[in-house]
C-alpha cells in the first residue's frame, strides 16, 4: 500500500525554467509534507516542508503547493539551476509515529 | 557538531555472512531511524529507536534483521546470514525529538550493501 507516490520518474528542464515536481498521497490524515532533495552517494536533506492546514509554502526559489482535495502536492523550482539536479523526494509522516513514508522519488535533470 | 555518521560507507558480504551497520547520531539526538533503498525505490522506514528501547520496528523483516540504539556507542543494524535480496542503501537519521512538523530528521550519509 503505497500512501505517497511520485509517478514521474524522472524530469528534465532547461535552465532557468521552472520546475514542477509532482507528488500524491491517499491518506487524509497527514499532518504535513515534506520534500528532501537527494544526490548521488549521499543521504536525503529537507527542503521545505508545508502544514496540511495551507496550501502553500514558500522558500526563495522552492515553493510548495498542497491541493487537500485532490490530495496532491507539487513542488516548483524557479528558477531552475544546474545544482538542484538530484533525486527529490516527497514525504509525509504517519501521526505521532515518528517515522516517515516516501515517495519513490523523481529524478531532476537541470541542463545548462 | 558533526552531522549523523554511518559506517562503512560500502560493505561487500558473501551469501550467508553477517552485516553489521552502524549510525553515530548527531549529538545530542537521541532518536533513530533506519531506512531501505532499494535499487529505483523510494526509502522504506524500518526501525525507530529511542536510546536502548525500540519504539517502532513495523518495518523490519521478521527474521534476519535486528537493531539496537544501546546506552553508549552507536546504533547496530544487524543482518544475519544475508541473502542477495538484501543489497541496498541502508539510511540512518537522528532527531532531538520525535520526528514532527517541528523537528527535522538528519540523515546519514548511508551505506551501501552489496551481497555476492
Amino acid at each position: 500500500d503505497q500512501q505517497v507516490k511520485q509517478n514521474s520518474p524522472s524530469l528534465s528542464v532547461q535552465e532557468g525554467r521552472i520546475s514542477i515536481l509532482n507528488c500524491d498521497y491517499t491518506n487524509s490524515m497527514f499532518d504535513y509534507f515534506l520534500w528532501y532533495k537527494k544526490y548521488p552517494a549521499e543521504g536525503p536533506t529537507f527542503l521545505i516542508s508545508i502544514s496540511s492546514i495551507k496550501d502553500k509554502n514558500e522558500d526563495g526559489r522552492f515553493t510548495v503547493f498542497l491541493n487537500k482535495s485532490a490530495k496532491h502536492l507539487s513542488l516548483h523550482i524557479v528558477p531552475s539551476q544546474p545544482g538542484d539536479s538530484a533525486v527529490y523526494f516527497c514525504a509525509a509522516p504517519p501521526s505521532n509515529t515518528g517515522k516517515l513514508i516516501f515517495g519513490q522519488g523523481t529524478t531532476l535533470q537541470v541542463k545548462p | 557538531n558533526a552531522g549523523v555518521m554511518q559506517n562503512p560507507r560500502h560493505l561487500v558480504r558473501r551469501r550467508g555472512q553477517e552485516a553489521r551497520l552502524r549510525c553515530s547520531p548527531m549529538k545530542g539526538h537521541s532518536h533513530v531511524y533506519w531506512y531501505r533503498q532499494l535499487p529505483e525505490e523510494g526509502l522504506k522506514f524500518m526501525v525507530y529507536l529511542q536510546k536502548e528501547n525500540i519504539i517502532d520496528e513495523s518495518g523490519m523483516p521478521k527474521e534476519r534483521f535486528s537493531a539496537e540504539f544501546p546506552k553508549e556507542g552507536p546504533s547496530i543494524l544487524r543482518i544475519q546470514q544475508v541473502v542477495r535480496g538484501d543489497s541496498a542503501a541502508y539510511f540512518c537519521a537522528s532527531s532531538p525529538l520525535a520526528v514532527s512538523e517541528n523537528t527535522e530528521a538528519f540523515f546519514g550519509q548511508g551505506t551501501r550493501l552489496t551481497v555476492v
